[in-house]
């Protein structure tokens, strides 16, 4: 079973507006830490923003935030006020237990989605 | 420079050939990671080094061969690859502990763009 999914292939979203990026997934370790990476046509994966489960608050970098719903298990990320220069792949990822202690694990990537912003 | 450097950007090689791709990080970083992009298919993590010993190996194939000879540098040594091979590889760096609550925020490298004839 798939532990990081993300249900949109591809997004056409109209510039300043917000945008909604789908994100759950499946873990039975109540420690765990999400995380969301940029992918421009470069290839650099760019770190966006990170929310760890134990979090009372979501998390929020300029104008990335991410909609932390843990009954759900959904880590949306929202984008406000979207630019031409947030056209790129968005990766979901996790990374399971051990957050106390930290870890050199990696990461969990979901399959992404494609966001085009049209001006 | 700072960040993680990937080189070389670009590889095709055939499927005898030998060849290696180098990852160098100036973060004070002392894990690192390879992972493989394949089209239409989440990164796949294939190797971790953490304070230069391998700490993880996801039942990847004997022709990768990885080598961490410090906490900067890491090499993927490629052999007899196949066609299935080609994809992007990608270097990350973090630091093993410590950080937000356990954040240890991966950053990656370019990438280099492997292709297999």
């Amino acid at each position: 079973a798939q532990k990081i999914t993300q249900t949109q292939p591809g997004m056409f979203v109209q510039e300043k507006e917000a945008v909604t990026l789908d994100c759950t997934y499946d873990t039975s370790d109540p420690s765990y830490g999400l995380f969301w990476y940029k992918q421009p046509s470069s290839g650099e994966m760019i770190f966006l923003i990170y929310q760890g489960s134990y979090d009372q608050q979501n998390a929020t970098e300029g104008r990335y935030s991410l909609n932390f719903q843990k009954a759900r298990k959904s880590a949306n990320l929202v984008i406000s006020a979207s630019q031409l220069g947030d056209s790129a792949m968005y990766f979901c990822a996790m990374r399971e237990g051990r957050i106390s202690g930290g870890g050199a694990d990696g990461l969990t990537f979901g399959k992404g989605t494609h966001l085009i912003i049209q001006p | 420079e700072t960040g993680v450097t990937q080189t070389p950007r670009h590889l095709v090689m055939g499927m005898t050939n030998k060849k290696s791709l180098k990852c160098e990080q100036h973060l004070g970083h002392n894990a690192m990671y390879w992972y493989k992009q394949s089209a239409k298919k989440p990164l796949e993590l294939m190797f971790v080094y953490s304070l230069e010993e391998r700490v993880e190996n996801n039942s990847v194939p004997s022709r990768f061969s990885p080598e961490c000879p410090n906490s900067s540098h890491l090499f993927l040594h490629l052999h007899t690859l196949q066609p299935e091979d080609s994809a992007l590889y990608l270097c990350a760096s973090s630091l093993s502990r410590g950080g937000r609550a356990g954040a240890n925020v991966l950053t990656f490298g370019a990438g280099s763009r492997l292709t297999v004839l």
